[in-house]
């Protein structure tokens, strides 16, 4: 079995500053881990994989995130917000079972 | 990746009634997944959908309720049957990739108004 925590449902930066999105899983198997970004009235859009090759996965739009399995955690950062990053954000696991299990989600804030 | 298409991107519907969701891929897929997301909840999955075979549900989910087609690898559809409001929801389908690590590519959703 495999879970999802989204640590802050919310989380607001300003244009410019370090945005840092939470992720903690569990698994009962080595993951594959996802981050997933929902822009209004849209899709889901992948950002980035982990796939247990590299622990630092760069994704789309300058995000990246770092696997870390001491702290089970997988979590998302890019250096420089932009308005354009608002959105929701989720993050989601796979025990290798081909479902995927997700967060709940994060809406991300872009302040002036 | 695949590129998705659903149809209707949305639509306002009676309770009592019944609507089937398209979903469109530009390449043959193996594996296709129905998931609901409910007003400002997370994706929850509803069933994958493999070509030749039944769809198999998630707990929760039933095929009177939310039968489903494959008659192809690139075509799906999910009807949502005797809708109450309670079904008001985006509905998405999403593809597995190719050669996979559990990787889905999602479609757009259709947002679904039960009056």
């Amino acid at each position: 079995a495999q879970s999802v925590t989204q640590l802050g449902s919310h989380v607001s930066v300003s244009e410019g500053a370090l945005v840092l999105l939470r992720c903690n899983y569990s698994s009962s198997v080595p993951p594959y881990l996802f981050w997933y970004v929902q822009y209004p009235n849209q899709g889901l859009q992948l950002l980035l994989k982990y796939t247990s090759a590299a622990t630092l996965v760069k994704g789309i739009n300058g995000f990246e995130a770092e696997f870390k399995k001491s702290e089970t955690s997988f979590h998302l950062t890019k250096p420089s917000a932009h308005m354009s990053d608002a959105a929701e954000y989720f993050c989601a696991v796979s025990g290798g079972a081909r479902q995927l299990t997700f967060g709940s989600g994060t809406q991300l804030t872009v302040l002036p | 990746s695949a590129v998705i298409s659903q149809k209707p991107s949305r639509d306002i519907c009676q309770r009592g009634t019944s609507l089937t969701i398209q979903c469109q891929v530009d390449s043959q897929v193996t594996m296709m997944f129905w998931y609901r997301q409910q007003p400002g909840q997370s994706l929850t999955l509803i069933a994958t959908a493999n070509q030749g075979s039944e769809a198999t549900y998630e707990s929760g989910f039933v095929i009177d309720k939310f039968p489903i087609s494959r008659p192809n690898l690139t075509f799906s559809t999910l009807t949502v049957s005797n809708m109450s409001p309670e079904d008001s929801s985006i509905y998405l389908c999403s593809v597995e990739e190719r050669g996979s690590t559990d990787t889905q590519y999602f479609g757009p959703g259709t947002r679904l108004t039960v009056l």
